[in-house]
């Protein structure tokens, strides 16, 4: 079980703005920046978000990443074919010591 | 253009060694830290290691702790993941990936770009 919770699965249509959220606690999220990635099929993960809502240079500005008290979200909005992927939270969690991530979300676009 | 490059892995048993290790070109090596992320197919990411730029600063999971050692060769542009005692659960797909700061250390935010492509580690008898 991951330390940072995501929902398995989200959908869209294209065009739609989706989000995703990411839930953890007062030593990781609380206290620690965010990053988002996205793995396509067959591929390796992708810095799509850090320090909660930067975009490293060229990550269309479509993906947008926010952060309240202990819970995260990005959302894609203009919802492309191609943004059919999983994506990952991950955060430093001070009581562990080290990096955490979440389970991961496959965005399933209609 | 910034290129991670692992090899290394394949079938080892139970309680034996392994040495994965990842070239890197195209960025200042020894500028930034380097981390090791393992994925088991169709699962979550683990964060297993992590190196600082002048290997000052080293960290891992408790789930390799005392198992596993990474290490750095700045001259060579290479990272290592020298792995002791595999259990089958340490079966896995290992990424080499670049921390986004420069001057990083082995702690931090995980802000890691880019990854390489993996290299398949599977422990079994």
């Amino acid at each position: 079980q991951s330390v940072l919770t995501q929902p398995p699965s989200a959908s869209g249509t294209p065009g739609q703005r989706v989000t995703i959220s990411c839930s953890g606690s007062s030593s990781n999220i609380g206290s620690n920046t965010v990053n988002w990635y996205q793995q396509l099929p067959g591929t390796a993960p992708k810095l799509l978000i850090y320090s909660d809502n930067q975009r490293p240079s060229g990550v269309p500005d479509r993906f947008s990443g926010s952060k309240s008290g202990t819970s995260a979200s990005l959302a894609i909005s203009g919802l492309h074919s191609e943004d059919e992927a999983d994506y990952f939270c991950a955060a430093w969690d001070d009581s562990l010591n080290g990096p955490v991530f979440g389970g991961g979300t496959k965005l399933t676009v209609l | 253009e910034v290129q991670l490059v692992e090899s290394g892995g394949g079938l080892v048993q139970p309680g034996r060694s392994l040495r994965l290790s990842c070239a890197a070109s195209g960025f200042t090596f020894d500028d930034y830290a380097m981390h090791w992320v393992r994925q088991v197919p169709g699962k979550g990411l683990e964060w297993v290691s992590g190196i600082s730029w002048n290997s000052g600063s080293i960290g891992y999971a408790d789930s390799v702790k005392g198992r596993f050692t990474i290490s750095r060769d700045n001259a060579k542009n290479s990272l290592y993941l020298q792995m002791n005692s595999l259990r089958a659960e340490d079966t896995a797909l290992y990424y080499c990936a670049k921390d986004i700061w420069v001057g990083g250390g082995s702690h931090g935010s995980p802000s890691f770009d880019p990854w390489g492509q993996g290299t398949r580690v599977t422990v079994s008898s």
